[in-house]
């Protein structure tokens, strides 16, 4: 079936540094793509969004990619901080009549000091 | 305002017990949606609410029932639970088109003894 699945499970990052997580995706019809942050005992918080017409996204020191040719999504995160530690999902939307959202595994993003 | 609540906050009842869980969102958002989370996995699909009216049903058993009273408000009814469905309970919500962005509430925690 259709999937969203990401390639590293848990991602240690110095803080300062950059972050890079990944997702790949198996739905060539998917036209939506967000990714979401969830810090524990907390519901999904939207980070940034984008659409299949665009490449790139950038938002306040988050940065979506988009490779629809090797069905790929990454979000990077500049001066990584310790608040940025959380669990990150990607999600893809394929449309239809309901926005119905197929999630990735989620990666968990450790920030070291 | 972007925010979605949901009550009570943990819940915990017994396998004969009855009980509701509660979503609100005043943002004038069409579509509602209830989610099931178990730790360390991606929220799955349960419900889709759209314009009032039920539109996904994602093969949920029975002993869960939800309900859209208004547009602002979204319920999930418990009856007869069993222990593996203790989970984190999540309520979304978007505009209504398949490509809008989905909005959490922070969720119940939810212990079936």
């Amino acid at each position: 079936g259709e999937s969203v699945g990401l390639h590293l499970p848990t991602l240690s990052v110095q803080e300062g540094d950059n972050s890079i997580i990944n997702c790949a995706y198996s739905n060539s019809a998917s036209d939506y793509f967000i990714w979401y942050k969830q810090e524990s005992g907390k519901g999904p918080q939207f980070i940034i969004d984008i659409r299949s017409n665009m490449d790139k996204r950038q938002g306040q020191r988050v940065t979506v990619l988009l490779n629809k040719t090797v069905k790929h999504l990454s979000l990077q995160i500049a001066a990584t901080q310790p608040g940025d530690s959380a669990v990150y999902f990607c999600a893809e939307n394929a449309g239809g009549t309901a926005s119905k959202l197929t999630f990735g595994t989620g990666t968990r993003l450790q920030v070291t000091l | 305002d972007t925010e979605v609540t949901q009550t009570p906050k943990h819940l915990v009842m017994g396998m004969t017990n009855k009980k509701s869980l509660k979503c609100e969102q005043h943002m004038g958002h069409r579509a509602m949606y209830w989610y099931k989370q178990k730790a360390k996995k991606p929220p799955e699909l349960m419900f889709v609410y759209s314009y009032e009216k039920l539109s996904i049903n994602e093969s949920v058993p029975s002993r869960f029932s939800p309900e859209c009273p208004n547009s602002s408000l979204l319920n999930l009814h418990l009856h007869a639970l069993q222990p593996e469905d203790s989970a984190l309970y999540l309520c979304a919500t978007t505009w209504a088109g398949s490509t809008d962005t989905q909005y959490f509430g922070p969720g119940t925690r939810l212990t079936v003894l």
